[in-house]
Parts: structure tokens; sequence; C-alpha cells
């Protein structure tokens, strides 16, 4: 089966700039994260979603950054705008209900 | 709240050697606990997990036992290889839908040759 789909892999942006990530989770996978991983970090979970509601946003830092799930499916996180600190590695994972994340390749961020 | 600790790295090898990786947990419930694993340049791949006290998750070679009492999920392998190099994250779920996943700090395992 086809793994969690994430674009681009690679971005390189100045601050004040926005941006925005792609991610298509595995066929089926009701339920979508976004981690943010700061080099030398583990991951942290910005949102997740159950199919298209928001179900956790605490960490989400809400004045700049937004993510939506079009019809429980594909996701887009988008930074505007952003901020020498939102430089990591993006990661989008899908799970079904048994708690086992599968994750995607990352986007790597870099603000100069 | 709910927290993930890891021995710090990096942790080096020599090939067929021992290996532990500590990790410890403070949660508020009855987590699920996992071990992730990152080779260079790509995503976090599950390794293994153990959803209650005393159940053993093992996958690879690599086995890690849900010690209750001590709070704690220690990974273990019996010889590396070099091709385990990675980052190994611990990380807790409090539920079944993968609600409140914290992952700890990840450790780097370099084993040489």
């Amino acid at each position: 089966e086809a793994g969690v789909a994430q674009s681009p892999r690679y971005k390189i942006i100045e601050k004040r700039q926005s941006v925005a990530f792609w991610c298509n989770p595995i066929s089926g996978h009701a339920t979508l994260y976004w981690y943010q991983q700061i080099l030398g970090q583990g991951p942290k979970l910005l949102i997740q979603f159950q199919n298209n509601g928001v179900v956790d946003d605490s960490q989400l830092p809400k004045d700049r950054f937004s993510a939506e799930r079009l019809k429980g499916v594909d996701s887009t996180l988008k930074i505007q705008p952003a901020k020498l600190e939102d430089s990591a590695v993006y990661l989008c994972a899908s799970s079904e209900s048994y708690n086992e994340q599968f994750f995607g390749p990352g986007t790597r961020l870099t603000v100069l | 709240g709910n927290s993930v600790t890891q021995m710090e790295g990096p942790v080096t090898l020599s090939e067929e050697a021992f290996l532990t990786i500590n990790c410890t947990y403070t949660a508020t419930g009855y987590p699920s606990l996992f071990w992730y694993v990152q080779y260079p340049g790509e995503g976090l791949q599950l390794l293994l997990k153990a959803t209650k006290a005393d159940d053993k998750g093992s996958n690879k070679g690599f086995e890690a036992t849900y010690r209750k009492e001590t709070t704690s999920f220690h990974l273990e392998k019996g010889s590396v290889q070099v091709s385990d190099s990675a980052v190994y994250f611990c990380a807790l779920s409090l539920d079944n839908y993968g609600q409140n996943f914290v992952f700890g700090p990840g450790t780097r395992l370099s084993v040489l040759p």
C-alpha cells in the first residue's frame, strides 16, 4: 500500500514570507497529524484531525500557522509570515483507530 | 503533564555489542508505549509497541517490555549491526485514537564496524 506522501521535500524562504506544505495520508486513515521537528529534538504535535474536524490544536501557533483538511483526505499546513525559529522538518502522519502512526518523509523548511 | 524521558546520546557501539536505550514516562492515564526509529534522511517508522503492563514488543531483534511499576520501556538488542545506526524515539499515547501522542527527544545510535 502507498505510504504518506508529502511535498515539497525541501523549501527555503526568507523570513516574513509565506509557505505551504501538502500531505496525502494513507487511504482510509481517518486521523491525520502535523508535527514540527526541530533539529536534535523529538517531533512536537502541531495539530490532529479526525476526518475533517480538528481534535487537538493546542500547540499550534495560531497567529501564524493554519491547517485544513478538506473532505477528510488531503491536508495543507501554512505558515504566514514565517520566522527564523520556524526552521524545522514538518512531518505528516496518519493512522487508523489503533494508535499506530505512519509517517511521511517530511518537508525540511529553512527560513533565512 | 505527560512526558517521555530518554537517555542522552549519542550512543556509540561496536558491531555485535549489546544495546540498551533507557526510556521512562510520566502520564496522567494508562498509556500505550512505542519505539520509533528514524534513519538518516527518512521519516519515522514504528519499531515496536506495547499496550499494557508486562507486554513485550519486539521487531527486527529489538525488544522492550512495558514496566508499569517503574514507568519504563527500555529498548534492547542483543547484537547491533551497522545498519541499526539511526535516531530512536520513545513515545506514548493515551487513547486508542492516538490523542495526546508525546515523543521523547530521541537518542542517536552510531554502530561502528
